[in-house]
């Protein structure tokens, strides 16, 4: 079975305070990972896949990387506009398209 | 309109009601999704329907009933819920053919009270 683990369950940051968000994955081959920020009230938006270790992609403030066993979403000089929840999700190898979701890591950030 | 659109966005209902939230997706995709998430809770999928197969999540009460006319249409039928069943309820999308297919697409959700 799939796991996904997020750390810390909730984050403070002040402005400009850089940080990782960690998730940790049990897959067995993995197919993607994918990152999603959701604020409150609102639908998950889709950030980033990721495909296989070693692999980084960017946008903006935030960038995400992959080794075999994790994954870390680094938020560089972080604005309060970046407040939200980060979902991580795991996609597993054959015919099972449904991704599994960790319980995200709340990031609050302060001015 | 683009992407994924819920309707209502709130919903209170009782008990004995009989509701039904609406998902359409204009993004060509073949897969389409109802997910419930409650305070301080992960995810929980509830149904999914692609390609003419349905998979569902056993815990999922029959309370809870989806119908799936065609590949942009979703809907969560509602019937004697429960206080506990109070939750955002979230429509998603996905592509299952070509790159991409594990990158949903969601709603903004349907914030369901009952009381």
């Amino acid at each position: 079975e799939d796991q996904v683990t997020q750390s810390p369950e909730a984050l403070r940051l002040q402005e400009g305070e850089s940080s990782s968000l960690n998730c940790s994955y049990t897959v067995s081959g993995l197919r993607g990972l994918f990152w999603y920020r959701q604020d409150p009230g609102k639908g998950p938006e889709f950030l980033f896949t990721l495909y296989s270790a070693g692999e980084e992609k960017e946008k903006e403030r935030l960038k995400a990387t992959l080794t075999k066993k994790e994954s870390f979403l680094h938020i560089t000089a972080p604005k309060p506009e970046d407040s939200a929840t980060y979902l991580c999700a795991v996609q597993g190898p054959g015919g099972s398209y449904i991704p599994t979701f960790g319980r995200g890591t709340s990031l609050i950030v302060h001015p | 309109e683009t992407g994924v659109t819920q309707t209502p966005r709130h919903l209170v209902m009782g008990m004995t009601n009989k509701k039904s939230l609406k998902c359409e997706q204009h993004l060509g995709h073949n897969a389409m999704y109802w997910y419930k998430q409650s305070a301080k809770k992960p995810l929980e999928l509830m149904f999914v329907y692609s390609l003419e197969e349905r998979v569902e999540n056993n815990s999922v009460p029959s309370r809870f009933s989806p119908e799936c006319p065609n590949s942009s249409h979703l809907f969560l039928h509602l019937h004697t819920l429960q206080p506990e069943d109070s939750a955002l309820y979230l429509c998603a999308s996905s592509r299952l053919t070509g790159g991409g297919t594990g990158e949903l697409f969601f709603g903004e959700g349907s914030r369901l009270t009952v009381l």
